[in-house]
């Protein structure tokens, strides 16, 4: 799997967006974006992927650079409750298994 | 809305012991897997489980772990012969198609204690 860096840990404050930046600049083409992320003592949990085109859902916005070499992912307004380890993740077509890395762990000041 | 269980939530042994974790995955998933987390460092992938095989499994997947899927909802993680280092969490998931856009759901883990 294609690697990706993320700041080790970002602050932001309650009901204000946050952009969780991710590169990875060795991409290839056949490769998704995916958005895990690990609330305290509970399992990782889903949040959103894409391949060339932002996309939303109800949790998030994921915003892909035109040359896919970094994504960013927006908050659009931050609760307590979104105060997790925040992972970005590449996924080809040969792995069906998840490879995490360290991610950034998001702190919400109230 | 369906969701991955586990248990127990946190299982004691001593090493040298086995042990077996347990996981109902989502319903009409057909791909399972099992994950691992020790304290304070990242998951890691175990082994990954479709049409009653392992698909896949990493270097950490050795003899001393089994896979199971014993009837059409538990899958199983047995640990043979306990050791410390296998103190960690452990997280089942499962997801409906495999593949690159799939949504692995995972469970709330096991914490497993090796005394």
């Amino acid at each position: 799997d294609a690697k990706t860096t993320q700041p080790n840990s970002m602050e932001s404050n309650e009901e204000e967006p946050v952009h969780l930046p991710c590169n990875h600049s060795t991409i290839s083409g056949t490769d998704y974006i995916h958005w895990y992320r690990q609330l305290p003592s509970q399992g990782p949990e889903y949040v959103i992927h894409g391949l060339t085109s932002n996309v939303n859902n109800r949790m998030a916005s994921l915003a892909i650079a035109e040359d896919r070499k970094s994504s960013t992912l927006i908050l659009h307004r931050a609760t307590l409750r979104d105060a997790a380890v925040y992972y970005c993740i590449l996924r080809d077509g040969v792995d069906d298994k998840i490879i995490f890395g360290k991610g950034t762990r998001l702190h919400i000041l109230p | 809305e369906p969701e991955v269980t586990q248990t127990p939530s946190h299982q004691v042994t001593q090493m040298g012991q086995e042990v077996i974790l347990r996981c109902v995955p989502i319903s009409n998933h057909l791909y399972f897997y099992w994950y691992r987390q020790i304290l304070g460092q990242k998951v890691e992938f175990l082994v990954s489980f479709y049409n009653n095989e392992i698909s896949e499994k990493s270097e950490i997947f050795d003899d001393q772990f089994s896979v199971e899927r014993p009837d059409g909802s538990n899958f199983t993680l047995k640990i043979r012969s306990t050791k410390l280092e296998d103190s960690a969490m452990y997280f089942c998931a499962s997801s409906q198609t495999g593949g690159p856009t799939d949504t692995q759901y995972f469970g709330p883990g096991t914490r497993l204690t090796v005394l």
